[in-house]
């Protein structure tokens, strides 16, 4: 079965700083897609970022940005420039299309404080 | 905008009281889900459903059920409530696995 683990329960950064948020995952699957969700005080869960295994290339959103390792099956993401409006609990997310389930997998988050 | 409406911010209620939880969506999509989210335990599914009157067990559905008389809406039942289902709940629906999930606001519920 699929697993996905978030080492880092909770993170700082200073504000402008760039900051990097771990995820790894276990698959025995090819064809996957990844994802970052942000969960802010208001509870309302909202996608930060995608990324397709298939592509090679790391998906950028603004000042946010992964580094996909599918050998290593690692998908951190890095946020430059943190505002205060990044602190958030962040979730990492594993969704495959041959599971046939269409569920997702999530990690158990990280919690991001900002300081200002 | 995508739109997913949970019925309820906040719950309380008894051991022993029948829960609905009520889900929402403004599109006609299939696939819906529930999860519960736990401190440190990240969010867990429930049941998820992909067409009206279809379900399956997530990975923990011990306690719970469902209903999907409608496509747009996805009703989560709790049938006896206990101490051990107080949680935050969140609905979800997915058009297609090439898209997100597009959550509720989540219904925090406290059994007392």
């Amino acid at each position: 079965a699929q697993t996905v683990t978030q080492s880092q329960p909770e993170m700082s950064v200073q504000e402008a700083e760039t900051v990097t948020l771990s995820c790894t995952y276990d698959t025995s699957e090819s064809d996957y897609y990844l994802f970052w969700y942000k969960q802010p005080p208001s509870r309302q869960m909202i996608l930060v970022i995608r990324q397709e295994a298939y592509k090679q290339q790391n998906a950028t959103e603004n000042r946010f940005s992964v580094n996909f390792q599918k050998a290593a099956k690692s998908f951190s993401l890095k946020i430059s420039d943190s505002q205060l409006g990044d602190a958030a609990m962040y979730f990492c997310a594993y969704r495959s299309p041959t599971s046939g389930t269409y569920k997702y997998i999530f990690g158990t988050g990280t919690r991001l404080k900002v300081l200002a | 905008d995508v739109k997913v409406t949970q019925s309820s911010r906040y719950l309380v209620k008894r051991t022993g009281e029948k829960v609905f939880l009520e889900c929402v969506q403004d599109m006609d999509h299939e696939n819906m889900f529930w999860y519960r989210q736990d401190p440190g335990l990240g969010l867990r599914l429930i049941y998820f459903s992909y067409d009206v009157k279809m379900k399956e067990k997530g990975d923990i559905p011990e306690g719970y059920s469902v209903s999907r008389e409608k496509k747009e809406r996805f009703s989560l039942i709790l049938e006896s409530a206990s101490t051990n289902q107080t949680s935050m709940y969140l609905c979800a629906f997915s058009p297609d696995l090439n898209t997100e999930a597009f959550f509720g606001q989540g219904t925090r519920l406290t059994v007392v």
